[in-house]
């Protein structure tokens, strides 16, 4: 059983359009990760968020983790063809243990 | 490469055969761990190794599975009496520590193992 929900499940854009992902639980985390996964390739991780309010900034990526701890999300700005794939949230457990959401597939069209 | 290795990259197998998928972790991380991922979910885990022993196994399904780690560096999961319902790709990660996921440590994950049960 998945304890982080993520939302949409699919989503297409147009190249140069924003999107945003959701991650919630009912549980609180420790921290919480995302990560992007392409076919054929196992995830790999894209940040750690650890306090509540938090923001962080990768290029284009925003990712922002809750005041309580129980949810995330994850904006793109400008999106890019290169930006196409699954991207994952995962909590972290026991300091060690991810419990991952389902996913969020993202397509962004040339 | 430097990266988590795994073999095979597929496998395709009959119902009730017994299978072995091997993970190469990154030299030198002390920390490996098994995470099962089926189709159209996120990647669920099954077992954490700290060096040879298996520090929480609580993830694995049934008695069917096993997986070892002699020498703290590669590791086995085995599966007997394999069913239709083990179909999925099998994920290999590894960490350098022993301690917290923090903002300084990461999973690193191998490419894994397709396994099909026919």
């Amino acid at each position: 059983t998945q304890l982080l929900e993520q939302s949409p499940q699919f989503l297409s854009i147009q190249e140069g359009e924003n999107l945003t992902v959701y991650c919630n639980s009912s549980s609180v985390f420790s921290s919480l990760q995302w990560y992007r996964q392409e076919p054929g390739e196992g995830p790999v991780l894209l940040v750690t968020v650890v306090t509540g309010g938090e923001v962080k900034k990768l290029k284009r990526l925003t990712f922002q983790f809750g005041d309580a701890r129980k949810d995330s999300s994850l904006h793109i700005t400008a999106a890019q063809p290169g930006d196409t794939g699954l991207y994952l949230c995962a909590g972290v457990e026991d300091d060690y243990k991810l419990s991952f959401g389902a996913g969020t597939t993202v397509t962004v069209r040339a | 490469g430097a990266g988590v290795s795994q073999t095979p990259s597929n496998k395709v197998t009959e119902k009730g055969k017994y299978v072995e998928l091997r993970c190469d972790p990154i030299s030198g991380h002390t920390a490996l761990y098994w995470y099962r991922q089926s189709l159209g979910q996120g990647p669920e885990f099954l077992i954490y190794f700290q060096g040879t022993g298996a520090a929480d196994d609580s993830g694995l399904p049934n008695d069917r599975f096993f997986a070892v780690r002699p020498e703290g560096s590669v590791s086995t999961l085995k599966i007997q009496r394999t069913e239709r319902g083990d179909s999925a790709v099998y994920l290999c990660a590894s960490s350098s520590t022993s301690g917290a996921l923090t903002s300084t440590d990461t999973q690193y994950f191998g490419p894994g193992t397709r396994l099909t049960v026919l």
